[in-house]
């Protein structure tokens, strides 16, 4: 399968406890997004990576909110001393972006990571 | 913030009749995608329109876009049960010289139920 793929895809933890969730993007995209998606609304943007380097990040994305890319191929999304409103999917999109050329705007989703915070 | 809205916000409808979603949106825009959901799972592209395209078709699937309105619709002809799904409009904002700023603003969707 190359599609993005997420790990774990549910994770119940302990409020202030820490979780990392991990993304494994298309290999041959260079954009990675992190978004968070609450019962009933869309997805929200929360970061997003060109390689290794981290473009934006939302101001939804906290203090208690890190991610990485360290070598440009799969991500991880910590959230440390999680708190009940964290509780959401969290969804991965890799593109394939190509400067200089006709960019390939479509984001292909990961199927998320359930969260729920007891 | 959500940018986009979606309406209507639910949609029932019988297997064969065409189902019409709206999206309007606040921002100049680069590109406007759709994506649907089934519940509780991750998005699949359905189809992106760029900012200086007016229509465009995949299949089943129609999207008109209206960029003096900041408006697009999406169109499913003859709809099936399988379409049962939320579908969401997301904008690509643009930057004064229109190039894209890359990520995606979702509106809330609407939830289409198609009855067999």
């Amino acid at each position: 399968d190359t599609g993005v793929s997420q790990d774990p895809r549910h994770k119940i933890t302990k409020r202030g406890q820490n979780v990392t969730f991990r993304c494994d993007p298309i290999s041959e995209h260079n954009r990675l997004y992190w978004y968070r998606q609450t019962l009933g609304q869309g997805p929200e943007f929360l970061t997003y990576f060109q390689n290794e380097a981290q473009l934006e990040k939302s101001r939804l994305l906290s203090d208690r909110f890190s991610a990485e890319r360290p070598k440009g191929s799969f991500s991880t999304l910590e959230i440390q001393r999680t708190e009940q409103g964290d509780s959401a999917m969290y969804l991965c999109a890799s593109s394939l972006y190509l400067a200089g050329g006709l960019p390939l705007y479509e984001q292909y989703f990961g199927p998320g990571t359930r969260l729920t915070v007891t | 913030s959500q940018q986009g809205e979606e309406d209507p916000q639910a949609l029932s409808i019988q297997e064969g009749e065409n189902a019409t979603m709206n999206c309007s949106y606040k921002t100049s825009i680069n590109n406007l995608q759709w994506y649907r959901q089934n519940s509780g799972r991750g998005l699949v592209h359905l189809i992106l329109i760029r900012s200086n395209e007016r229509e465009k078709h995949s299949g089943r699937l129609r999207v008109t876009l209206d960029t003096s309105k900041k408006s697009s619709s999406l169109l499913i002809t003859a709809s099936r049960a399988a379409d049962t799904a939320s579908y969401f409009c997301a904008t690509d904002a643009s930057n004064a010289g229109g190039t894209s700023y890359g990520k995606l603003t979702f509106g809330q969707g609407t939830i289409l139920t198609v009855h067999p």
